[in-house]
């Protein structure tokens, strides 16, 4: 099966910087790539997706590269805010058939906003 | 915006009972997933379900879960005999199409004792 590996797993950085949260995945059927951020005690909320017809997909302050080739995907947050603070979670999943396939998720990076 | 709904919010249950979560998609949703969440730890896939049967399970869904669509609007997952391991927040997801408008619901936080 597919497993997700999710680096750092804590992430300090200073308000205004940028954050990168890096993941590889090792089934190369998956081509479905979501990131999710869960704050304290809430549900995961789906920030951004990828799929394996794009490298590169932006959508404000957050961006998400993909590398199929090498089998990794990461998460860019530019000109972090306060709020941004949370555990964020890649996830992988095959894009494939009829069925509903499940999704995969890393352990999680913890990011911290530093004012 | 429309929700997933689970109930209830805590679940305090003795091991060894059975207990039933429940879930109301989102209602022009056509897959349905469960998943739970040791505390601190990664979110892990249980199951999916599409088209009334079950599309995909993983290890961890054994013979002690079911899962169960009754009456086209509620998706319930059952554990016929709770063990401490057990306790976890289970969250329950819907989406419209496959990977799209995946929405995953508030949660469920079984506390097996």
């Amino acid at each position: 099966g597919e497993n997700v590996e999710q680096h750092p797993s804590t992430l300090s950085v200073q308000e205004g910087d940028s954050a990168v949260i890096k993941c590889t995945y090792s089934d190369s059927a998956s081509n479905y790539f979501p990131w999710y951020k869960q704050e304290l005690g809430k549900r995961p909320q789906l920030i951004i997706d990828i799929r394996s017809n794009v490298g590169e997909k932006k959508d404000q302050r957050i961006a998400v590269t993909l590398n199929k080739t090498a089998k990794h995907f990461s998460l860019h947050i530019t000109e972090t805010q306060p709020e941004d603070s949370a555990v964020y979670f890649c996830a992988a999943a095959p894009y494939s058939g009829g069925g509903a396939d499940g999704l995969t998720f890393g352990k999680g990076t913890h990011l911290i906003i530093q004012p | 915006e429309p929700e997933v709904t689970q109930t209830p919010s805590h679940q305090v249950t003795q091991m060894g009972q059975e207990v039933i979560l429940r879930c109301v998609p989102i209602s022009n949703h056509l897959y349905f997933y469960w998943y739970r969440q040791i505390l601190g730890q990664k979110v892990e896939f249980l199951v999916s379900f599409y088209n009334n049967e079950i599309s995909e399970k993983s290890e961890i869904f054994d013979d002690q879960f079911s899962v169960e669509r009754p009456d086209g609007s509620n998706f319930t997952l059952k554990i016929r005999s709770t063990k401490l391991e057990d306790s976890a927040m289970y969250f329950c997801a819907s989406c419209r199409a496959k990977h799209y408008g995946y929405t995953f619901g508030s949660g469920t936080r079984l506390t097996v004792v």
